[in-house]
């Protein structure tokens, strides 16, 4: 079956550095991939989808320059969270289109720790 | 827009009983999908099962099974015999309107005590 990988699980980082997580589709191409943001006990909210060659398209509300995002080839999109601080402390998971899960197989998850 | 709503926050079924967990949506369109997802506390999202809008069957997927009643906009995902395994954070999910990505509900804790 698809599997989309991410790495790394877990990140803990100094305030004010950058953080980059990647996802990576396996065993199919994804022109299509999407960053979700997590906080605990909620829900998955999408932050932005990943265009493989074109910019992401980000939802309202969330910060284009603090959630950097990059497409530049089929199977691999990154996220790279900037001059992180506490409230950046978060799961993030990706997913990306596939056609043998109707189209959405998602990473394992990276819980990110600021401090 | 699309609406995807799970009231229970918690539920608790003991082993080998069968549970409900509940999904009402909300959408304008005449074609679309529903997902459930299961997510451990591991945190990672496994697929569950899938319903299309135009599927005449309810799906089922092993001791996972769909109750789609389309008039009342619901598809409440049953699970058959629990097990210990069971225990984690149910999404109910479908794909936004005209576009690939999903929006999921609030999520339903479930935990299956022995």
């Amino acid at each position: 079956g698809a599997v989309v990988s991410q790495h790394p699980s877990r990140v803990i980082c100094k305030s004010g550095t950058s953080v980059k997580i990647e996802c990576r589709s396996l065993d199919f191409q994804a022109t299509t991939m999407f960053w979700y943001r997590q906080f605990p006990k909620q829900s998955l909210m999408l932050m932005a989808t990943s265009n493989e060659g074109s910019k992401a398209t980000y939802e309202q509300g969330v910060e284009k320059d603090k959630f950097l995002i990059n497409h530049a080839s089929l199977t691999l999109s990154t996220l790279t969270v900037t001059s992180a601080h506490p409230e950046d402390s978060s799961f993030y998971i990706c997913s990306a289109g596939d056609r043998a899960n109707y189209g959405y197989t998602f990473g394992s998850g990276t819980r990110l720790t600021v401090v | 827009a699309q609406k995807i709503t799970q009231t229970q926050p918690g539920m608790f079924v003991q082993e080998k009983e069968a549970v409900t967990l509940d999904c009402t949506y909300d959408t304008s369109d005449q074609s679309y999908g529903l997902f459930w997802y299961k997510q451990p506390s591991s945190g990672e999202m496994i697929f569950l099962i899938y319903q299309g809008s135009y599927d005449e069957q309810n799906a089922t997927e092993g001791r996972y099974s769909l109750n789609f009643q389309k008039a009342r906009k619901s598809a409440n995902l049953v699970i058959s015999a629990s097990q210990l395994g069971d225990s984690a954070m149910y999404f109910c999910a479908m794909p936004h309107s005209g576009y690939n990505k999903l929006i999921f509900g609030a999520g339903t804790r479930l935990a299956v005590h022995p």
